[in-house]
């Protein structure tokens, strides 16, 4: 079955500290790539996708994602934290047919000023 | 100001009462979907639909119905068959060009079922 893996549940980390949260996805092919962030309180919302090309994807507030086809990796990454980062965050892939979405289970982040 | 509207926010029913869920989108996309948030499981997709009048079972749609009679709205039914229902549901929607699905889908804010 198809599958998308997320290796940290809770991640812990100091303003300004690095940032980087794995992401597995399980079947090979041409594959649409999302991450997704939570606020608290808020709707989920886009922070940046893979479709084709560069590899190395930027989205809003500072994070990007690097896409490793031989790794069947898509991990996110911010080079400083910030407070208003605290979030929980899901990686998505589209399902082979293009129809929906597979999420992973989401990591919380939480980021102490 | 386009979006996702779900109705109401916060929901409580009785054990073995049907209830219905409100998503409107104004977005003009033609798929919508549902999801069920449960803490550390993600989201889970329940149904969706990609064209009026037509809709597909997802990966948990035991006890849970819909219906897609205009393409801005995909109520969800969730029936007294559903043994666990207490959960956060979040509808979404999506456009399709031609045969193509973009799959960036953007999401409502969510209805919180409780079960009393």
């Amino acid at each position: 079955a198809q599958s998308v893996s997320q290796h940290n549940h809770h991640v812990i980390l100091s303003e300004a500290a690095s940032l980087e949260l794995g992401c597995n996805y399980s079947y090979g092919g041409t594959v649409n790539l999302f991450w997704y962030v939570q606020y608290p309180g808020q709707h989920l919302q886009l922070l940046l996708k893979y479709f084709s090309g560069d590899p190395l994807v930027k989205g809003i507030k500072g994070f990007e994602a690097e896409f490793i086809k031989s790794k069947f990796s898509f991990n996110l990454r911010k080079p400083s934290v910030q407070w208003s980062d605290t979030a929980e965050y899901f990686c998505a892939a589209a399902n082979q047919a293009g129809t929906a979405l597979i999420f992973g289970k989401g990591t919380t982040l939480s980021v102490s000023s | 100001d386009g979006g996702i509207t779900q109705s109401p926010k916060y929901l409580f029913r009785k054990e073995g009462q049907n209830v219905t869920l409100s998503c409107e989108q104004n977005l003009n996309h033609d798929a919508m979907y549902w999801y069920r948030q449960d803490p550390g499981q993600g989201l889970r997709l329940i149904y969706y639909s990609q064209i009026v009048n037509d809709f597909q079972k997802g990966d948990i749609a035991e006890g849970y119905s819909v219906s897609r009679e205009k393409k801005e709205s995909f109520p969800l039914t969730v029936t007294s068959a559903q043994k666990n229902p207490t959960a956060f549901y979040l509808c979404a929607s999506s456009s399709i060009a031609g045969d193509v699905t973009y799959n960036e889908q953007f999401f409502g804010p969510g209805t919180r079922l409780t079960v009393l």
